[in-house]
């Protein structure tokens, strides 16, 4: 059973970056057949997606957070990793990393989220 | 790229039907067949429920369904039951290789 679990520091200075990896058990990250990516959602709110890399290193970012954000994948790990950098406390959300099937770009496997929060 | 737009809550009593729109633009729900719902509970991870609109994962109830008519998608759940009680959101493709989500709903059983 196909298994991602996130890891990294629960708090982020502001202005600091935020760094995140998703571990992938139970598969290959390497499957033509997937993008992996990270959706957050910020306390009491909704998701929002992130961004998705392929596992050959091809990235698609939210335009609204492109300038922050650098996703990038380590198949000899089977991981991928997540930088937002000059964060600020609208950061502070619960961050999942998933993946997605790209016949019908759609998440079947979620990670378990990981609560980032930002503040001094 | 705006949220797509979602009530922010509904009900139902157990038995009965409901369903829970999501309006996107024609950049979006209305442009693809690429409208994917998931079910949250308090604390999880979501849940996938429907794909490419109307599609169910195996292990999904078949009183989840799902529809599109222009730019709204919709998600109806019948034979309403108390394990029903979650936040639901719809995602769409939003073209240029981008993704979008809904605000969520909240579904109550009463």
């Amino acid at each position: 059973q196909l298994q991602l679990q996130e890891s990294g520091p629960g708090l982020v200075k502001p202005s600091e970056t935020l760094s995140l990896t998703c571990t992938v058990s139970g598969g290959s990250i390497s499957s033509s057949s997937y993008y992996w990516g990270w959706i957050r959602q910020p306390p009491g709110k909704g998701l929002e997606w992130i961004g998705n890399i392929y596992y050959s290193g091809g990235t698609y970012y939210n335009p609204s957070l492109k300038s922050r954000v650098t996703i990038s994948v380590d198949t000899s790990k089977n991981q991928f990793s997540l930088e937002v950098s000059s964060v600020i406390a609208a950061d502070t959300a619960v961050y999942y990393c998933a993946r997605w099937y790209t016949s019908g770009w759609y998440v079947d496997y979620w990670g378990q989220g990981t609560l980032v929060t930002a503040s001094s | 790229q705006s949220a797509l737009t979602q009530p922010a809550s509904v009900s139902g009593s157990p038995g009965q039907s409901i369903t829970i729109s999501c309006t996107g633009t024609s950049s979006d729900v209305g442009s693809y067949n690429l409208v994917s719902w998931y079910q949250q509970h308090p604390g999880k991870a979501p849940k996938l429920l429907i794909y490419e609109g109307s599609k169910r994962p195996s292990g999904v109830s078949n009183r989840f369904s799902g529809s599109k008519s222009g730019n709204t998608a919709s998600l109806t759940i019948s034979g309403l039951q108390a394990e029903d009680e979650a936040d639901y959101y719809c995602c769409s493709y939003a073209g240029s290789s981008t993704w979008v989500f809904g605000g969520g709903t909240k579904l109550t059983v009463l």
